[in-house]
């Protein structure tokens, strides 16, 4: 069973930022936050990952509660090619070949 | 930079039929991933190697086995194909030492 919970969908302006959140309240002490997307039947591609710091790259910024029990996505400036299925994933990274278990995720979709 | 290639990508069978496909992963890259994901579904983990060795399986039917050969690329088996396989296959890839798995553009199974 996944244990995240995200909105179904959400709507974007383009130029604005995408805040998406996940709720992770079972979340253990070992497992991290994990975020991929995928565009319309391609890949899934990574986003970002964190433990409990917030975190940033060229794509996005991770943003975690203290008390680790849920975090939000952010996309800054969202165009329209970050239309796509946004998903929360929670894993053990211990060791860096564990499987990802998809949960419903969000759907985003960047309007013109 | 070099990225997970699949083939074929496209790939019609009938029912009962077999089929075969093949991953090559990112070069260096120790685990391989499989993927399903079925018409409006989200992916659904099937089976990973480590340096050639199983290493997690999730929801795989019987019908359906892999293997990681010595050059690092992985092929997945599937027989007695049913209507229910028609689903895009995803593998990906990834280093130990690194969290992030990347995926390869799928193949689209068709059985009819």
């Amino acid at each position: 069973d996944a244990k995240t919970t995200q909105p179904t969908s959400m709507d974007c302006a383009e130029g604005r930022a995408a805040n998406l959140p996940c709720n992770h309240s079972t979340i253990s002490g070992n497992e991290y936050v994990y975020w991929y997307r995928q565009i319309h039947s391609q890949g899934p591609q990574y986003i970002i990952h964190g433990l409990k710091n917030n975190e940033t790259n060229e794509m996005a910024s991770l943003i975690i509660t203290e008390d680790r029990k849920s975090s939000t996505l952010i996309l800054p400036h969202a165009t329209l090619r970050d239309t796509a299925v946004y998903y929360c994933i929670v894993r053990v990274a211990i060791s860096g070949n564990t499987p990802l278990v998809f949960g419903k995720g969000t759907r985003l979709s960047v309007i013109a | 930079a070099a990225g997970v290639i699949q083939s074929p990508r496209h790939l019609i069978k009938e029912k009962r039929e077999t089929a075969t496909l093949k991953c090559y992963p990112i070069p260096r890259h120790d685990t391989v991933y499989w993927y399903q994901q079925g018409p409006g579904q989200d992916p659904q983990f099937l089976i990973s190697f480590y340096e050639k060795m199983q290493s997690d399986k999730g929801s795989i039917p019987d019908r359906f086995s892999a293997q990681q050969f010595s050059d690092y690329h992985s092929e997945l088996n599937m027989s007695s194909l049913e209507l229910g396989d028609s689903a895009l296959y995803f593998c990906a890839s990834s280093l130990l030492v690194l969290d992030e798995q990347f995926f390869g553009p799928g193949t689209r199974l068709t059985v009819l």
